[in-house]
């Protein structure tokens, strides 16, 4: 049981390129989200997902997008980097209660840095 | 807006002590609250829930409590070990599926 696996661990970017990070998780959780996390900033959520073909944002969304054609697959794509961007990426998932999630799984994270 | 605040500051501890560890938030009226713990260049791991009608829940050598009138959290390590030296995060649902975050303790414990 591999939980949530993201791809790759480190990348680096030149400012105006694109990529897409990986987030796979193989527990059939409804729920999948991305976060980025910054120095003295805590976790700040970008986009979630409560099922396959349904997307919302979350606090901090401009500059990326998000689609969810499988519920195990939640890429979030960079369409034209920026150094704001440089961070480091996780991706979490979790069963839901209704409207109610309670316990995250996160992978071990993506350092991106955008030059 | 919902703000999650945690002592920003590193808690130096020697082995065998108790650390606590404080979680306050304003702006809302959470549900439950969550804590999890997080190793340098990993992601966090989760370590217990307690909800809002539950003063204190435990479980091995950890202890949290949640005061909804205060709107705090209080996380307790009992016979602390330098293993628990890591960042510990605080969490809420204000709803929605948005959890939020405290930006986290750094916890060392010394041997």
């Amino acid at each position: 049981n591999a939980g949530v696996t993201q791809t790759p661990k480190f990348q680096v970017l030149k400012t105006g390129q694109s990529m897409t990070l990986q987030c796979a998780q193989d527990m059939n959780h409804e729920y999948m989200s991305w976060y980025r996390q910054d120095p003295g900033m805590g976790l700040r959520l970008i986009h979630y997902s409560v099922g396959a073909g349904i997307t919302d944002q979350g606090e901090v969304p401009n500059g990326y997008n998000v689609s969810r054609s499988t519920t195990e697959d939640f890429p979030l794509r960079l369409l034209s980097a920026a150094p704001s961007q440089t961070s480091v990426y996780f991706c979490a998932s979790s069963y839901t209660f209704g409207r109610v999630q309670e316990k995250l799984f996160f992978g071990s994270g993506t350092q991106l840095s955008v030059l | 807006s919902q703000k999650i605040e945690q002592n920003s500051e590193a808690l130096n501890i020697q082995e065998g002590k108790t650390a606590t560890l404080t979680c306050n938030y304003t702006n809302y009226s959470p549900a439950y609250l969550q804590w999890y713990r997080q190793d340098p260049g990993r992601g966090p791991v989760f370590l217990l829930l307690i909800r809002e009608n539950e003063k204190e829940k435990r479980k091995e050598r950890l202890k949290v409590t949640f005061d909804t009138t205060l709107k705090q959290s209080l996380f307790h390590i009992t016979a602390s070990q330098p293993a628990d030296s890591a960042t510990y995060l605080c969490a809420l649902d204000p709803g929605g599926f948005k959890t939020i975050f405290g930006a986290g303790t750094r916890l060392f414990v010394k041997a």
